[in-house]
């Protein structure tokens, strides 16, 4: 089945650097990839996804990027502020009934 | 304001209790999920639903049942519950009958078995 791994599962930056997070999914059907934000004591919100027919997508600060032959996708946050400081979740679906979590990345954005 | 919402949003109970989370939506969606997720961790995927009268068991063994009699509501229950069902349980759902779709999750339940 699938599998999708998510690295680091920890990751400290200063306020203004970037922070880049990868991860890599096993079933080469997958064909959406979603990015979960989780604040501490919320629900996970989706914040962007791609599909598997583009190859890099951008939401002011937010980029997402997807390399299908590698099978390997990135989300980018530049110029990250304190309230980035959250866990965040990559996923994977094939367009079947189940989207596979990562293990999430925790991002601490120091002011 | 169209939402999914979860109760109890805490619960403190006894080892052997029987208990069911209640899980709702008024988004009209077709597809529901119930995730397991310790604080910060990863998701599990425990229960999913197409819709009414549909149920199916995820990856995550899980000794909870659920039911789907209404498209707006999935209830998780758990008959005998033990110390090791202490966790967070998030309620999810999603508007395409496929999942290549944004869910919207719950609150969550934070469930402590004594």
């Amino acid at each position: 089945g699938e599998n999708v791994e998510q690295h680091p599962s920890t990751l400290s930056v200063q306020e203004g650097d970037s922070a880049v997070i990868k991860c890599t999914y096993s079933d080469s059907a997958s064909n959406y990839f979603p990015w979960y934000k989780q604040e501490l004591g919320k629900r996970p919100q989706l914040i962007i996804d791609i599909r598997s027919n583009v190859g890099e997508k951008k939401d002011q600060r937010i980029a997402v990027t997807l390399n299908k032959t590698a099978k390997h996708f990135s989300l980018h946050i530049t110029e990250t502020q304190p309230e980035d400081s959250a866990v965040y979740f990559c996923a994977a679906n094939t367009g079947g009934f189940k989207t596979i979590f990562g293990a999430g990345t925790r991002l601490f954005v120091k002011a | 304001e169209a939402d999914i919402y979860q109760t109890p949003r805490y619960l403190v109970i006894g080892t052997g209790k029987k208990i069911t989370l209640e899980c709702s939506q008024t988004m009209g969606h077709d597809k529901m999920y119930w995730y397991q997720q310790d604080p910060g961790m990863e998701l599990h995927l425990i229960h999913y639903s197409y819709g009414v009268n549909s149920t199916e068991k995820g990856d995550l063994s899980s000794e909870s049942t659920v039911s789907r009699i209404r498209t707006e509501h999935f209830p998780l229950t758990l008959e005998s519950a033990r110390p090791s069902h202490t966790s967070q349980y998030l309620c999810a759902s999603s508007e395409a009958p496929t999942g290549d779709n944004e869910q919207f999750f719950g609150p969550g339940t934070r469930l402590t078995v004594l």
